[in-house]
């Protein structure tokens, strides 16, 4: 089956502008979510929904960053007014949210870059 | 707040040799759940094994075996019969077993080297 898609793969913008990530996860998959993957860094969380609703946020780094999930599926992050530190790859995951492992399965990532 | 480390920036390793890689974790957490994630150049986070903290036996998985240490808060990846397509940025992760947050905590990588 189809596994985590993200849009687009790579996005070029200059500071200042708003961009939007989108994520579409396996389907039927209740969890999804957001990391940051910055140049030879680890991935760190950005948040964290279940279902439509996000129980865990903590990682968004400023008020620029936010993101929304509808339909319990696609989802999309937005960051605002970007700035050069904003230059990464962010990679978005989804899992059936229940069970033992409740393994997460990534997507490609979406490198961007501010200029 | 749960960290993890990964003290190898860079390994190499002969292909047919075995390799170990290291990871680390600082907890007071009683049980949760252990990963090793590969991230080939395509970016693709791939799951290679887990291993829950209350099981006592080490997790394997073809040529990938683990050498958890709940005591001593470790979590080594071991690579038998390394082969080329196993060069890649190797990822610990850590996820609590109690509710409220599924999120992966990672460590910074490894990235490993197969030598023909």
């Amino acid at each position: 089956g189809a596994g985590v898609s993200q849009s687009p793969s790579n996005k070029v913008t200059e500071k200042g502008k708003d961009v939007e990530l989108r994520c579409d996860p396996i389907s039927g998959h209740t969890a999804l979510y957001w990391y940051r993957q910055s140049l030879g860094q680890g991935l760190e969380f950005l948040i964290y929904f279940q279902g439509n609703s996000a129980p865990d946020k903590s990682g968004l780094p400023s008020d620029r960053f936010s993101a929304e999930r509808t339909g319990g599926s696609v989802s999309t992050l937005t960051i605002q007014r970007t700035q050069q530190e904003d230059s990464a790859v962010y990679l978005c995951a989804s899992s059936v949210g229940q069970g033992t492992y409740n393994e997460q399965f990534f997507g490609p990532g979406t490198r961007l870059t501010v200029l | 707040a749960q960290t993890v480390t990964q003290s190898q920036p860079e390994m190499s390793v002969q292909e047919a040799e075995t390799v170990t890689l290291s990871c680390t974790y600082d907890t007071s957490e009683s049980d949760y759940y252990l990963f090793w994630y590969k991230q080939p150049p395509s970016r693709q986070m791939i799951l290679v094994i887990r291993q829950e903290a209350y099981k006592q036996q080490n997790a394997t998985e073809n040529r990938f075996s683990v050498n958890f240490q709940k005591a001593a808060k470790s979590f080594s990846l071991k690579i038998s019969d390394s082969q080329l397509g196993d060069a890649a940025m190797y990822f610990c992760a850590y996820r609590s077993a109690y509710g409220g947050s599924e999120k992966l905590v990672f460590g910074k990588g490894t990235k490993l080297t197969v030598n023909p």
